[in-house]
């Protein structure tokens, strides 16, 4: 299948600093994208949709000016948690589809990310 | 709202024994369904899908049918191995909506 690549798969940040998580779909190009969250032992949150070139949809109760999603091409999407806290610990999961109805979604290996 | 429920875990069973984790879901119109598993400290992985009422996916020795009458979609195996220690997830995605949606997990542990 299609591969997606994040990036970091790990970061230890200090609390009040702001982190970014890349997200690139190496051999399709991702119409959408998704970003989630996932807490230990939890199921996966969908926080946001991002379709290339457009601003992302977030779900409810997301935050948007903490957890800021640029999808400027079609095989990069970047996830900025600004000014983390202990409490943004989480481990953060994209996932990418092509165009299409019923195409399939593509996730990468996760980010786990530990603010101090 | 859309949802996806699946059986609590953590289910852990001796190998070779027989596999059933129970998936039921809401939604309106006709969703996709799929199975994913999470290997430790990994992302997801698709195991299986059904697109439509009685399609059945499989993958890896698993199995699933996709049962409209009872909405449901459990994920069986008939032998289970000490490699398929994970978490599964079953999960949707509607018709008309382009986001999936998860179910809780269930963490699987098979014993030697």
């Amino acid at each position: 299948g299609a591969v997606v690549s994040q990036h970091p798969s790990w970061v230890i940040c200090k609390s009040g600093t702001s982190v970014k998580i890349e997200c690139r779909s190496l051999d399709f190009q991702a119409t959408t994208m998704f970003w989630y969250r996932q807490f230990p032992k939890q199921s996966l949150m969908l926080m946001a949709t991002s379709n290339e070139g457009s601003k992302a949809t977030y779900e409810q109760g997301v935050e948007k000016d903490k957890f800021l999603i640029n999808h400027a091409s079609l095989t990069l999407s970047t996830l900025t948690v600004t000014s983390a806290h202990p409490e943004d610990s989480s481990f953060y999961i994209c996932s990418a589809r092509a165009d299409g109805t019923d195409t399939e979604a593509f996730f990468g290996q996760g980010t786990r990310l530990t603010v101090v | 709202g859309d949802s996806v429920t699946q059986m609590e875990g953590p289910v852990t069973l001796s190998e070779e024994a027989f596999l059933t984790i129970n998936c039921t879901y809401t939604a309106t119109g006709y969703p996709s369904l799929f199975w994913y598993v999470q290997y430790p400290g990994e992302g997801l992985q698709l195991l299986l899908k059904a697109t439509k009422a009685d399609d059945k996916g499989s993958n890896k020795g698993f199995e699933a049918t996709y049962r409209k009458e009872t909405t449901s979609f459990h994920l069986e195996k008939g032998s289970v191995q000490v490699s398929d220690s994970a978490v599964y997830f079953c999960a949707l995605r509607d018709s008309s909506a382009s986001k999936i949606i998860f179910g809780s997990g269930t963490r699987l542990s098979i014993r030697p």
